[in-house]
């Protein structure tokens, strides 16, 4: 059963540090979204990711968030340092480029207090 | 700019009854359009999509969508709810060129009453 995976599921951790949330695509998928979830903004694209090109990233504050694809099998998003307004789900998602559904995976859930 | 809009924050619904989903969109050219269901902790799981052809498209779950464009929406339909239907339901717009990206609208919740 093919499914996106991120870890971790859940993340505490104090206001000032890093964090790092990965993802799994499926494979065979080429293209790689990340998007944030909050009651006050909903979905928010934050970046995405073609043949581990980044394409888009303009909805990512370049300050303190950065997104990579070091290899076809993993795309990590780091915040670096983390403010308790980066709370927030985290969901990672993945298709094949070519409309084609895509899939989430279960988010990562980061509270930064 | 693309946009999409789901003007109903909560909806609540007899079991049993039908439900009717709003979406409205924002996009010069011909968008493809989804919607999504979101369960509470889980991830979001695709319903639908509309990407050219029949106007009518049939999801899982029973649900069904139609693609007016006169009326720039995508409503999202069901006939007879059931009590596991309660989720968060989104409607997103993917413009369909390479710099293709998935823009959601705000979510419609949907409570069922036993």
């Amino acid at each position: 059963d093919a499914r996106v995976t991120q870890t971790p599921r859940h993340k505490v951790t104090e206001m000032g540090q890093e964090v790092t949330m990965r993802c799994q695509p499926i494979l065979g998928h080429n293209t790689v979204f990340w998007y944030r979830q909050t009651m006050m903004q909903g979905l928010e694209l934050l970046a995405y990711f073609r043949n581990r090109a980044p394409l888009d990233d303009s909805g990512m504050p370049k300050d303190r968030f950065s997104a990579e694809m070091p290899d076809a099998t993993l795309a990590t998003l780091k915040i670096q340092p983390s403010e308790p307004r980066d709370s927030a789900v985290y969901f990672c998602a993945s298709d094949r480029g070519q409309l084609t559904e895509a899939f989430f995976g279960q988010g990562t859930r980061l509270t930064v207090v | 700019a693309q946009s999409v809009t789901q003007p109903d924050i909560h909806i609540t619904v007899s079991e049993g009854a039908s439900l009717e989903l709003r979406c409205n969109y924002s996009y010069g050219a011909t968008p493809y359009l989804f919607w999504y269901v979101q369960s509470p902790g889980q991830g979001l799981q695709l319903l639908l999509k509309y990407f050219s052809g029949d106007t009518l498209v049939q999801g899982i779950k029973g649900f069904e969508a139609e693609f007016k464009r006169s009326q720039s929406s995508f409503n999202l339909r069901k006939p007879s709810v059931h009590w596991s239907d309660a989720a968060e339901y989104f409607c997103a717009v993917g413009p369909g060129d390479s710099s293709y990206k998935l823009i959601f609208g705000s979510g419609t919740r949907l409570l069922v009453r036993p």
